[in-house]
């Protein structure tokens, strides 16, 4: 059972906009930053979205994060298929979950 | 470019031991607390146990408390994960993880525990 609650699969077609939520709590997404990985198969998960709503060099402004109160979202605009992957929310938490939690992840399928 | 490079995993039976080291370069490693994050097959993340910049903090999840060390060498910008009593669900891929506000993964090393 995660920390942080996503949906377990999200589907839309190339071109659409698709959105990810993530609810979490008071001790960690309601008082700390969030953070979105994109894991495609096979590979390590990279960070799309950083405090919330900042994009790493080299990541394309499709991606997109929001905060509000304790849940996060991260949207994807322009859908293709190279953005199927699965998607981990994340933030710190300040009680004894650990430093870090994590979402379930977000099986992505693009249609 | 920042870039971290884990090594030591492997197939050991149930009871034994492992330790996983991770190469840090291209930041000032001292700088910054370090983690190891894993992820079992076909499952999602776990953090698994963090340390501070200068070793004075030290954190593990419940379900390695007592049997996972974490350490780290500044002067050889490495960290490491000493893991004892292994027991087949601490399968997983490895990952060790750079803190700071811009996270940084490595490609991570898979330990497999089993008979």
């Amino acid at each position: 059972q995660s920390v942080l609650t996503q949906p377990p699969s999200a589907s839309g077609t190339p071109g659409q906009r698709v959105t990810i939520s993530c609810s979490g709590s008071s001790s960690n997404i309601g008082s700390n930053y969030v953070y979105w990985y994109q894991q495609l198969p096979g590979t390590a998960p990279k960070l799309l979205i950083y405090r919330n709503n900042q994009r790493p060099s080299g990541v394309p402004d499709r991606f997109s994060g929001s905060k509000s109160g304790t849940s996060a979202s991260l949207a994807i605009s322009g859908l293709r298929s190279e953005d199927e992957a699965d998607y981990y929310c994340a933030a710190w938490d300040d009680s004894l979950s650990g430093p870090w939690v994590f979402g379930g992840g977000t099986k992505l399928t693009v249609l | 470019e920042v870039q971290l490079v884990e090594s030591g995993g492997g197939l050991v039976q149930p009871g034994r031991s492992l330790r996983l080291s991770c190469a840090a370069s291209g930041f000032t490693f001292d700088d910054y607390a370090m983690h190891w994050v894993r992820q079992a097959p076909g499952k999602g993340l776990e953090w698994v146990s963090g340390i501070s910049w200068n070793s004075g903090s030290i954190g593990y999840a419940d379900s390695v408390k007592g049997r996972f060390t974490i350490s780290r060498d500044n002067a050889k910008n490495s960290l490491y994960l000493q893991m004892n009593s292994l027991r087949a669900e601490d399968t997983a891929l490895y990952y060790c993880a750079k803190g700071g506000s811009i996270p940084v993964w490595g490609q991570g090393t898979l330990v497999t525990v089993s008979s």
